[in-house]
């Protein structure tokens, strides 16, 4: 079945600084990776996702890539902010349509 | 519109006995998945239901098991509790049983078990 690691677990960078999250996944099957902050004590969000035809995609100050010949893929938060202080989980979907996530990466915004 | 609703939010029950969680999803929503939430293990998959069928499954042992109704409300039950059982439970729910759209999460019952 599908295993998705995830790395760095905890993440620490300068509030205004960037921070990159990466993840890999081992179905090549997989084509679709959403992305989920969980902020303390809440529930996941859904923050973003793409999908296997796409490389690429923006929404504002986050990001996420998807080099699918390596079954890569990466989260990039820019100007980073002290509400962007949350775990976050990668995930991947593909031929039985069930999602697997991630470890998470718990990122600390420091002033 | 209403979210996904987890009932109880909180839960504290002794080594041996049984569970039963509640989820109803969004309205409209005919997909139900629940995940075990542990520090350090993240999200594991548990199992996923459309239109009343159990259509995936974790690896998780026979003691945790559910169903969905025709309302698409969602029940999980864990027999024979352990100490290991202690967790977050969530419950997400998709439109359709593609998740292509992502999931909307419950906010979860936290069990203890003592």
């Amino acid at each position: 079945g599908e295993n998705v690691e995830q790395h760095p677990s905890t993440l620490s960078v300068q509030e205004g600084d960037s921070a990159v999250i990466k993840c890999t996944y081992s179905d090549s099957a997989s084509n679709y990776f959403p992305w989920y902050k969980q902020e303390l004590g809440k529930r996941p969000q859904l923050i973003i996702d793409i999908r296997s035809n796409v490389g690429e995609k923006k929404d504002q100050r986050i990001a996420v890539t998807l080099n699918k010949t390596a079954k890569h893929f990466s989260l990039h938060i820019t100007e980073t902010q002290p509400e962007d202080s949350a775990v976050y989980f990668c995930a991947a979907s593909g031929r039985d349509d069930k999602i697997i996530f991630g470890k998470g990466t718990r990122l600390h915004i420091l002033p | 519109k209403a979210g996904v609703t987890q009932t109880p939010r909180y839960l504290i029950k002794t080594r041996g006995q049984q569970v039963t969680l509640s989820c109803s999803p969004i309205s409209g929503h005919r997909s139900v998945s629940w995940y075990q939430q542990t520090p350090g293990q993240g999200l594991q998959f548990l199992f996923e239901y459309f239109s009343e069928t159990q259509r995936n499954k974790g690896n998780f042992p026979g003691r945790f098991s559910g169903r969905q109704f025709s309302n698409s409300r969602s029940e999980m039950n864990v027999s024979t509790l352990e100490l290991g059982d202690s967790a977050l439970y969530l419950c997400a729910s998709s439109l359709t049983g593609t998740p292509t759209y992502g999931y909307t999460f419950g906010s979860g019952t936290r069990l203890t078990v003592v």
